[in-house]
């Protein structure tokens, strides 16, 4: 089972609508859970951290589930400024794994 | 603020060449990463280091050297360039316990190998 794993779409989705991601991680010893966002031929940037309760940052949601090993991320009312590339993050130790992404396309 | 600089920005090497990729931060940061971004493989951690003086190897560090002689630089070698080099690379840096950190990002190195 690969570290983390993700869908890596594309997702197609229409402007206002909901889209959720989920992400896998194998192991069961990780501390730490992240979503970047990722534009074309630009670097990841921090889009929210994933606490154990789950958070929420405006229209985006994200939630970790310890017992299933997956975090989630969910994004209401999209827009076009939304689409780009979405990549779930873990730790393994002092290791910081990224999953390969998944790709939003946001349709007008 | 300048944060995480990357040079170059872009390079062409011939195999067998060596070349050194810079890696500065200017926000006193412990921790420094590098990753190479292939397409549809994601980012993979090549080297890390966690403080100045100590490096370990990531996911994919054969090819590659770094040292951690200064908190700011985290300077990355290629010995001997081969084409399967050919990729992006970005340094990052996060304060404290990298685990708990967002990491922040350099503009990246596009990496040629011919």
């Amino acid at each position: 089972r690969k570290e983390v794993e993700q869908d890596p779409g594309p997702f197609n989705v229409p402007e206002g609508a909901t889209v959720a991601f989920n992400c896998t991680y194998s192991n069961s010893a990780s501390q730490s859970f992240f979503w970047y966002r990722q534009d074309c031929r630009k670097e990841p940037k921090l889009l929210m951290s994933v606490y154990s309760s789950g958070n929420e940052d405006g229209r985006f949601t994200a939630q970790l589930n310890r017992a299933s090993q997956y975090i989630s991320l969910l994004i209401r009312d999209s827009k076009l400024s939304d689409s780009a590339t979405y990549l779930c993050v873990v730790n393994k130790d002092d290791k910081i794994i990224f999953g390969k992404g998944t790709r939003l396309h946001i349709l007008p | 603020n300048a944060g995480v600089t990357q040079t170059p920005k872009f390079q062409v090497l011939k195999t067998g060449q060596s070349m050194t990729l810079q890696c500065a931060q200017d926000m006193n940061h412990e921790y420094m990463s590098w990753y190479r971004q292939d397409p549809g493989m994601g980012l993979r951690l090549i080297h890390y280091s966690v403080g100045a003086g100590i490096t370990d190897q990531g996911e994919v560090p054969n090819g590659y050297n770094v040292s951690r002689s200064t908190t700011e630089d985290f300077p990355l070698r290629l010995l001997s360039a081969a084409p399967s080099q050919t990729s992006v690379y970005f340094c990052a840096s996060s304060e404290g316990q990298a685990k708990y950190q967002p990491q922040h990002f350099g503009d990246g190195t596009r990496l040629s190998i011919l």
